[in-house]
């Protein structure tokens, strides 16, 4: 079965830290996976997918297939990052989600 | 940039009523989606849409709903004799065509009472 875990339901950090936001996924098959944010008040919006490999306000996410992770990593996190993040994955076709359960990131001054 | 407009950003319903809500998909998109977010869980799946018939849904889409695309722009979710555990948060998304990611409403907050 599909399934999409995000082990951490609270991250908490100071400005300028490091941020890793785990996601760890099961799949038969190849899928495509995805990370979408979504600010207070505001919709679920893409932030990165796996296949286009590259960096969005700084995050950046690699495709371990050998560990089933897909971790969103930040070096230096802003508070202007504080969200709800969401990793999902979809089968090829790009058709339902598959979400975990979301991580809050909360970075403080 | 275009956007998935949904509409009402809240409902509130007596349980056993039934509930419409809408969607506006992105003007040029072909699949459209729904998903319901109950209060403290994960996004879940309900639906997917493509070329006027269901091509894909979820054991949680059962009989009590179902979607249209009564024309041209609007792609609407129908929860018949609605239950309480009903009440969630739910997204419509669109995509453009295969491969293209999902674009999100900003979700309609479905109360039941």
């Amino acid at each position: 079965a599909q399934r999409v875990t995000q082990p951490e339901k609270l991250l908490s950090v100071f400005k300028g830290a490091p941020v890793e936001l785990k996601c760890n996924y099961s799949y038969s098959g190849s899928p495509e996976l995805f990370w979408y944010v979504q600010y207070s008040r505001q919709r679920l919006q893409l932030l990165l997918r796996h296949i286009s490999r590259e960096s969005i306000k700084g995050f950046t996410a690699d495709l371990n297939k050998g560990e089933t992770s897909f971790h969103l990593k930040k070096p230096f996190a802003q508070e202007e990052d504080s969200a709800m993040y969401y990793c999902a994955l979809t089968d090829t076709g790009f058709q339902k989600l598959v979400f975990g359960t979301g991580t809050r990131l909360l970075v403080s001054p | 940039e275009p956007e998935v407009t949904q509409t009402p950003s809240h409902q509130v319903t007596q349980m056993g009523q039934e509930v419409i809500l809408r969607c506006v998909p992105i003007s040029n998109h072909l699949y459209f989606y729904w998903y319901r977010q109950i209060l403290g869980q994960k996004v879940e799946f309900l639906v997917s849409f493509y070329n006027n018939e269901i091509s894909e849904k979820s054991e949680i889409f059962d009989d009590q709903f179902s979607v249209e695309r009564p024309d041209g722009s609007n792609f609407t979710l129908k929860i018949r004799s609605t239950k309480l555990e009903d009440s969630a948060m739910y997204f419509c998304a669109s995509n453009p065509g295969q491969n293209q990611p999902q674009h999100f409403g900003d979700g309609t907050r479905l109360s039941i009472l």
